[in-house]
């Protein structure tokens, strides 16, 4: 079975732009959350998806926001880009919803604001 | 509020030695435990989780890790650390019954010297 994908695998952009990344889950999952890493703040979980709802949402300003399609594949957008959202996104699918799911990563999307 | 804390930053182990990382959690209830292992330019691999029973939980690639409720601790240990093993180990409590989003420690770096 393939793994989680994502793409692109590395962005830059600028200040002020937007930015989509794209999450491909495990075929038969149906569950897919997103989390952004960076040196500072470390793992941080941003949106869980399931059955194309957003069931969970973590600390983070609206400018950040996603979807879920009825194939479970999933989209984050940031909008108007700023120098503190460089990060690695990482988005994770399990099976079914909920903490004891095994949650699988994909190799993440690595986002370089200028 | 849950919170993960990994005291150790980076370690360093030669080749063949064993390997404790430390992981202590904060959480009113029974926690959900896993740890989580991130290669080089590498999404996150589970690497055990533990949920509820045996506290001796055994994972992937050698490794286990144990819970000890009176210390809030879910030390990660190996006995023989192969140079593969370097990479950052990543400790992160799940909510019971809440949604799939997991909250991180801030990670262990692991080197291995031959």
């Amino acid at each position: 079975k393939a793994g989680v994908t994502q793409t692109p695998r590395y962005l830059i952009k600028t200040r002020g732009q937007q930015v989509t990344l794209s999450c491909s889950p495990i075929s038969g999952h149906r569950s897919v959350s997103w989390y952004q890493q960076t040196p500072g703040q470390g793992l941080q979980f941003l949106f869980e998806y399931f059955s194309e709802t957003q069931r969970n949402k973590g600390n983070f300003p609206g400018r950040f926001s996603g979807r879920q399609f009825s194939n479970s594949r999933s989209e984050m957008n940031v909008s108007t880009l700023e120098l503190g959202d460089s990060a690695l996104y990482l988005c994770a699918s399990s099976q079914n919803a909920g903490v004891q799911e095994t949650q699988y990563f994909g190799p993440g999307t690595r986002l370089l604001v200028l | 509020a849950q919170s993960v804390t990994q005291p150790d930053i980076h370690i360093t182990v030669s080749e063949g030695a064993s390997l404790e990382l430390r992981c202590n959690y904060s959480y009113g209830a029974t926690p959900y435990l896993f740890w989580y292992v991130q290669s080089p330019g590498q999404g996150l691999q589970l690497l055990l989780k533990y949920f509820s029973g045996d506290t001796l939980v055994q994972g992937i690639k050698g490794f286990e890790a144990e819970f000890k409720r009176s210390q809030s601790s879910f030390n990660l240990r190996k006995p023989s650390v192969h140079w593969s093993d370097a990479a950052e180990y990543f400790c992160a409590v799940g909510v019971a019954g809440g949604a799939n989003n997991l909250f991180f420690g801030t990670g262990t770096r692991l080197t291995v010297i031959p």
